[in-house]
């Protein structure tokens, strides 16, 4: 079955464009997670859904996040406007009800915002 | 605050010996522990899964959980140049249903020929 799918890969935006991420959860997952990380503060949790409903968005970092399950297979995570500061790899991850937890990660995708 | 520590390492050991890396956990509710393997430039992998005290072995992986100590390992043996890596530590919590993980800031491995 295939992973957790990400796109773009790269993303490369000026400052105060709008920029979305995309994330399709391994088939049958019920729960998405979306990640940030950078070097300086690691793997952050930013916000995640069970069966597309948002259940937890504590991590989303201020209102120029925001993040959108429309259906079981897509999650976009949208930042609007974009700073330098958002310069980070943002993963997306995937689990069941029934996997003990276990979280599994997509590729990623690495922001560049100048 | 949940927190979950580990040295950053890094930690350097020759090819064909056992690398030990180790993470404490804040929260004594937390159930489940993972052990994560990033290489540079590439996502989080699953390697190991251990939810009850004791050993778990997997191939050359064994996971160590003391949930009295709030402490949990992971042996690598027979370490080799491809283990090189960062490694880090996830914990669950009662926070929203346990699914939410918080990591470590990870362990750097460094394994020489």
């Amino acid at each position: 079955d295939a992973g957790v799918i990400q796109s773009p890969r790269h993303e490369v935006t000026e400052m105060g464009q709008e920029v979305t991420l995309r994330c399709k959860p391994i088939s049958g997952h019920d729960y998405l997670f979306w990640y940030r990380q950078t070097m300086m503060r690691g793997l952050e949790l930013l916000i995640y859904f069970n069966n597309n409903v948002p259940i937890d968005d504590s991590g989303m970092p201020e209102d120029r996040f925001s993040a959108k399950m429309p259906n079981a297979s897509f999650s976009t995570l949208k930042i609007q406007p974009s700073e330098p500061r958002d310069s980070a790899v943002y993963f997306c991850a995937s689990s069941w009800d029934g996997s003990s937890y276990e979280q599994y990660f997509g590729p990623g995708t690495r922001l560049t915002v100048t | 605050q949940k927190e979950v520590e580990q040295n950053s390492g890094p930690l350097s050991v020759p090819e064909g010996a056992i690398a030990s890396l180790n993470c404490t956990y804040s929260d004594r509710v937390s159930q489940s522990f993972f052990w994560y393997r990033q290489y540079s430039g590439k996502s989080p992998e699953l390697i190991m899964s251990i939810y009850s005290n004791g050993d778990k072995e997997d191939g050359r992986f064994t996971a160590q959980l003391n949930k009295a100590s709030q402490y949990v390992s992971l042996l690598i043996r027979d370490s080799q140049p491809s283990d090189s890596a960062t490694y880090l530590c996830a914990v669950n919590g009662a926070d929203t249903g346990f699914q939410k993980l918080v990591f470590g800031t990870g362990t750097r491995l460094l394994v020489s020929p």
